[in-house]
């Protein structure tokens, strides 16, 4: 069975400081991968996706990610939080049967 | 512009009152889902529809209905709502292809009392 994991339920970091939120994926399937961000009371936006073809991804807003096939790991970064960072931020999984697999979350806090 | 739509986007209600969330994505896109969010259980599907005619139980199905007559649009149905159905709703679209990304609704909170 596929699925996404999502280490952390909450991160919290400084304003200025490095961003890691952390994504391992199980999928009999070479999996396709995406983060999304959820600010308060808002829909979900998609930050970016892997799909193959590289396995460094740039997204929105600074972040990026990378795919690692020895650890089935996806995590997101960027080098410096903001505060406007602050969000529920999830990892995404999309098996070749185009079935949604969400993590459960990870809530990001930025302390000023 | 590319965008999924979900009326309404608050709605309270009473128990048993039938309700249905309309959900329209003007993408052209094959495959439709729902989702509700809750607190620690993070997104959780409902149902989804991978064409015309064709729908298929998600995860959390119990108490809910849906239809896909149009392309464009994937209403979900509450036929008799109980207050463990309030939540926040979400419809997705996405192309048929697996390295496509899901595009989401605004989201509809709703309340049954």
């Amino acid at each position: 069975a596929q699925s996404v994991t999502q280490l952390d339920s909450h991160v919290s970091v400084s304003e200025g400081t490095p961003v890691l939120l952390r994504c391992n994926y199980s999928s009999s399937y070479s999996p396709s991968l995406f983060w999304y961000v959820q600010h308060p009371n808002k829909g979900l936006q998609l930050l970016l996706k892997y799909t193959s073809a590289a396995t460094l991804v740039k997204g929105i807003n600074g972040f990026e990610a990378e795919f690692k096939k020895s650890e089935t790991s996806f995590h997101l970064t960027k080098p410096s939080a903001h505060m406007s960072d602050a969000a529920e931020y999830f990892c995404v999984g999309k098996t070749s049967y185009d079935k949604v697999i969400f993590g459960p979350g990870t809530s990001l806090s930025v302390i000023p | 512009e590319a965008q999924v739509t979900q009326n309404p986007r608050y709605l309270i209600t009473v128990t048993g009152k039938k309700l249905t969330v309309t959900c329209s994505q003007n993408m052209n896109h094959e495959y439709m889902s729902w989702y509700r969010q809750d607190p620690g259980l993070g997104l959780r599907q409902i149902y989804y529809s991978m064409n015309v005619e064709v729908t298929d139980k998600g995860d959390v199905p119990e108490g809910y209905k849906v239809s896909r007559k149009e392309k464009r649009n994937f209403p979900l149905i509450l036929e008799s709502p109980s207050p463990n159905q309030t939540s926040l709703y979400f419809c997705a679209s996405s192309a048929g292809q697996s390295n496509t990304e899901a595009f989401f609704g605004q989201g509809t909170r709703l309340t049954v009392v």
